[in-house]
């Protein structure tokens, strides 16, 4: 998983309530991505970083935010607003925006009852 | 819409046998990756083949690219119980601003 940190490894959260997943990276790396893993599907893009204090959307988006105020730091919000907010969220970074491969963290397992 | 696709989803191998995952995929790209997947972890880059390339090597594993057919083979030779995990392809898209495109993955199970 090198160099990239995700916390925590599980998180349960009550409906109605945001959460926040950290993924913090040491690669010195531009390019940081925030995706959503379902059960036996692929990833879905839900935000990308290709500097900081800029971000854009990914392909799913809405009920998520994040921020980057930090070259290292790419937290990702999770907020009431996403409908159905149960699932692995893998944080990741690379060296520029494309061209090169994608170093992922270990995951955050978020369960919302 | 996904731009990679794996087939098969799932491969059941005996140890010392070869596995082989197809991707296939819709537009134009710079590059293809192959990722591999532990159960419950995150991803690891296994190997990127760019689009002028057809053809790459990494220890056992040896991929193909095929512009004309918009595919990608993954090859694994003398598997392993160790190459038990989920691979997925990935597109980087030529003019996209998506990023990577990430297949729904072939599950290989290698049996000892």
């Amino acid at each position: 998983d090198g160099g990239i940190t995700q916390s925590p490894k599980y998180l349960f959260r009550k409906e109605g309530q945001n959460v926040t997943l950290s993924c913090e990276q040491n690669l010195n790396h531009d390019a940081m991505y925030w995706y959503r893993q379902d059960p036996g599907q692929g990833l879905r893009l839900i935000y990308y970083s290709q500097i900081v204090n800029d971000f854009q959307k990914g392909d799913i988006a809405e009920g998520y935010s994040v921020s980057r105020e930090k070259k290292e730091s790419f937290p990702l919000t999770v907020t009431s607003a996403q409908k159905n907010p149960t699932a692995f969220y893998l944080c990741a970074s690379s060296i520029a925006r494309t061209g090169y491969e994608q170093y992922f963290g270990p995951g955050t397992r978020l369960t919302v009852t | 819409s996904q731009q990679g696709e794996e087939d098969p989803q799932a491969l059941s191998i005996q140890e010392g046998e070869n596995a082989t995952m197809n991707c296939s995929y819709k537009t134009s790209i710079n590059n293809l990756q192959w990722y591999r997947q532990n159960s419950g972890r995150g991803l690891v880059h296994l190997i990127l083949i760019r689009s002028n390339e057809r053809e790459k090597h990494s220890g056992r594993l040896r991929v193909t690219l095929d512009t004309s057919k918009k595919s990608s083979s993954l090859l694994i030779t003398a598997s392993r119980a160790a190459d038990t995990a989920s691979y997925f392809c990935a597109t980087d898209a030529t003019g996209s601003a998506r990023q990577l495109t990430f297949g729904s993955g072939t599950q290989l199970t290698v049996l000892p």
